[in-house]
């Protein structure tokens, strides 16, 4: 069975880091490419960045360019998001997902709040 | 590039069929078939319903088929049940990058 566990969201204050981490089994990470998409609170989803399986292709979504950087550790079956320079705009349930030609598994999602 | 477009809100009542649209551009929904469909209750994580713009995952209900005509991708609900009321996303491949997917605004969707 496919499992993905966000951990490391939280409250920070603006201009503050996180690192979000997700920890993959039942699958092969390194077989598929990997995204965060985050929703924030009562409003839709939006893609925030995505990884290749052996990590060399990233995207990042121009929102967030140049303050959040995707990484990945296969050997260790875990997805990383590292926030800096965050805003009161970033404060959203940040959800970890396996990407085929599509979405098909999520993780539970964990909050991140920006606040002072 | 900016979301998909899709209706706030679509209703209908219970065995009904309702449709929902997914309209974006030539570079996306135009021209590449990797359209899907998630449904998500309040405060639940998203469920996939259609890849590929009408191919449905195991165990999820026939009632739910996707198409696709031009630009515009749909989702229909056919035998319309109570238990279907909940937000409904599409997404598209870009089209500009290999890993970059673009949401649609999403869909509430209530069931009279």
């Amino acid at each position: 069975e496919v499992q993905l566990v966000e951990s490391g969201g939280g409250l920070v204050q603006p201009g503050g880091s996180l690192r979000l981490s997700c920890a993959a089994s039942g699958f092969t990470l390194s077989s598929y490419a990997m995204t965060w998409v985050r929703q924030a609170p009562g409003k839709g989803l939006e893609w925030v960045s995505a990884t290749s399986g052996s990590g060399s292709t990233t995207y990042v979504a121009d929102s967030v360019k140049g303050r959040f950087t995707i990484s990945r550790d296969n050997s260790k079956n875990t997805l990383y998001l590292q926030m800096n320079s965050l805003r009161a705009e970033d404060t959203a349930v940040y959800y970890c997902a396996r990407v085929r030609m599509e979405v098909d598994s999520w993780g539970q999602g964990t909050l991140v709040t920006v606040s002072s | 590039q900016s979301a998909l477009t899709q209706p706030a809100s679509v209703s209908g009542s219970p065995g009904q069929s309702i449709t929902i649209s997914c309209t974006g551009s030539s570079s996306d929904v135009g021209t590449y078939n990797l359209v899907s469909w998630y449904q998500q209750y309040p405060g639940k994580v998203p469920k996939l319903l259609i890849y590929e713009a009408s191919k449905r995952p195991s165990g999820v209900s026939n009632r739910f088929s996707g198409s696709k005509s031009g630009n515009t991708a749909s989702l229909t609900i056919s035998g319309l049940q109570a238990e279907d009321e909940a937000h409904y996303y599409c997404c598209s491949y870009s089209g500009t990058h290999t890993l970059h997917y673009i949401f649609g605004t999403g869909t509430k969707v209530t069931v009279l």
